[in-house]
């Protein structure tokens, strides 16, 4: 059974940093693309970043708001998929979901966890 | 980046009747490797996303086939044949033809009348 437990929120003041973790098991950690998607509160969903599995070039793309503050990154020794998270802003207050992509976008999802920003 | 609108916003629906909702993209979501990446997602209140449907029509393991998921090009739908209680929550049309980023629509919740 797929299992990923998101970690590390927390309320941070602007231009304040944050690293959350992802730990994955019940898959083959090692060929997943990984994805972060965040729900600010009261809001839809939005893509945050993707990092494809070394074996497929490990490319990582952000989304726009994010590039340049945020960066995704991976274990692959101990199934952990990560999000620094620098400068952060009010409007980056949400919960934050790793996902395994498969099939086109995110098939599994973590539980999330909350980022407040604020001073 | 491709723009995903949902119609209904908000969908009321009597239990044991069907339900029906659309997601129409600004571009067509056929890939070059014939595939069509549209993805829907149930979000019941208080839980994380969960994915039902993928590829148009593929439903996940455990989703009951009463969900049904059809459509083409830039126009697709979502449908419940017979609703029930453990249904209400807010509809995601996704897709991820056209990456980075993937898109999400905006959202339709559903609720019993």
């Amino acid at each position: 059974e797929v299992q990923l437990v998101d970690s590390g929120g927390g309320l941070v003041k602007p231009g304040g940093s944050l690293r959350l973790s992802c730990a994955a098991s019940g898959f083959p950690f090692i060929n997943a693309w990984m994805s972060w998607v965040r729900q600010a509160p009261g809001r839809g969903l939005e893509w945050v970043g993707r990092i494809q599995s070394k074996t497929d070039g490990g490319t990582i793309d952000y989304a726009a708001p994010v590039k340049g503050r945020f960066t995704v990154s991976r274990d692959d020794s101990k199934n952990m998929l990560f999000l620094q998270m620098n400068s952060l802003r009010t409007e980056d207050t949400a919960v934050y979901y790793c996902t395994v992509d498969s099939g086109g976008g995110p098939a599994w999802w973590g539980q999330g966890t909350l980022v407040s920003v604020s001073s | 980046d491709v723009v995903l609108t949902q119609s209904p916003v908000s969908l009321p629906v009597t239990l044991g009747q069907p339900a029906s909702i659309s997601c129409r993209s600004s571009e067509s979501l056929l890939y070059s490797d014939g595939n069509t990446y549209l993805t829907w997602f149930q979000q019941r209140p208080g839980q994380s996303p969960r994915r039902l449907i993928y590829k148009i029509s593929t439903r996940d393991s455990g989703v009951p086939d009463r969900f049904s998921g059809s459509g083409s090009g830039t126009d697709f739908t979502l449908k419940i044949s017979r609703v029930e209680a453990e249904d209400v929550g807010v509809y995601y049309c996704m897709q991820g033809t056209h990456w980075p980023p993937y898109t999400f629509g905006q959202g339709t919740k559903l609720e019993i009348k």
